[in-house]
């Protein structure tokens, strides 16, 4: 089944160690999103791609960082984690190319990465 | 800015019956997609029903509706036949069809307890 796939699905990291989160797809979609989500909140948006194009968000932090180096894969890079990145980061995909295919527009989302900082 | 309320951040049901949980959104917009997400405790977000803002007619799937009313900028989700599993977080989301836009605005939430 084409799918969203986040790994490690737990992550314990200690306080200002670099820290690696990645997503891959196979469902081929053009945009892929990385969230921040807080207990019992609203997923909160970091970047987006659009195919290469990087999009930050204005109050994203600079310790976040983002590559993706093809369709398939993105990855999300903490560079010094806080206690307060402790959260749950969602990668989500988005097919925005083509309108006949099931699904155009819609997020598909991973099942998410829960980091812990010590 | 685009924005999306949900007003609701809790919401009770007794299984079998049906309840409706509310979303307002506010945009200058006329073509938009509307959604509705179900994110179970500690599983994954999935899509429960999508609406485009050209469609007059409510979108439905199985027991799920909407009623979408453009010119009030409502979208309520109307859960018929409630089951157990139907317990989760629900976020009303909101995403411009305007090219060049890929964003989706989220709703704070709304966490759905379906007793037995």
């Amino acid at each position: 089944d084409a799918m969203v796939i986040q790994n490690p699905r737990y992550q314990v990291t200690q306080f200002g160690k670099p820290v690696t989160l990645s997503c891959s797809q196979t469902l081929n979609h053009n945009v892929m999103y990385w969230y921040q989500q807080k207990s019992s909140q609203a997923p909160k948006l970091l970047f987006h791609y659009y195919d290469k194009d990087f999009n930050n968000e204005a109050d994203t932090p600079d310790n976040f960082q983002s590559r993706r180096p093809n369709t398939s894969f993105c990855f999300l890079d903490i560079r010094s984690p806080g206690l307060g990145d402790a959260a749950m980061y969602l990668c989500a995909t988005s097919n925005s190319l083509f309108p006949t295919r099931q699904g155009y527009n819609e997020q598909f989302f991973g099942p998410g990465t829960r980091l812990t900082v010590l | 800015a685009q924005t999306v309320t949900q007003s609701q951040p809790e919401m009770s049901v007794q299984e079998a019956e049906t309840v409706t949980l509310s979303c307002t959104y506010d945009t200058s917009e006329s073509d938009y997609y509307l959604f509705w997400y179900k994110q179970p405790p500690s599983r994954q977000m999935i899509l429960v029903i999508r609406q485009e803002a050209y469609k007059q007619q409510n979108a439905t799937e199985n027991r799920f509706s909407v009623n979408f009313q453009k010119a009030a900028k409502s979208f309520s989700l109307k859960i018929s036949d409630s089951q157990l599993g139907d317990a989760a977080m629900y976020f009303c989301a909101y995403r411009s069809a305007n090219s060049g836009t890929y964003k989706y605005i989220f709703g704070t939430g709304t966490r759905l307890k379906v007793l037995a």
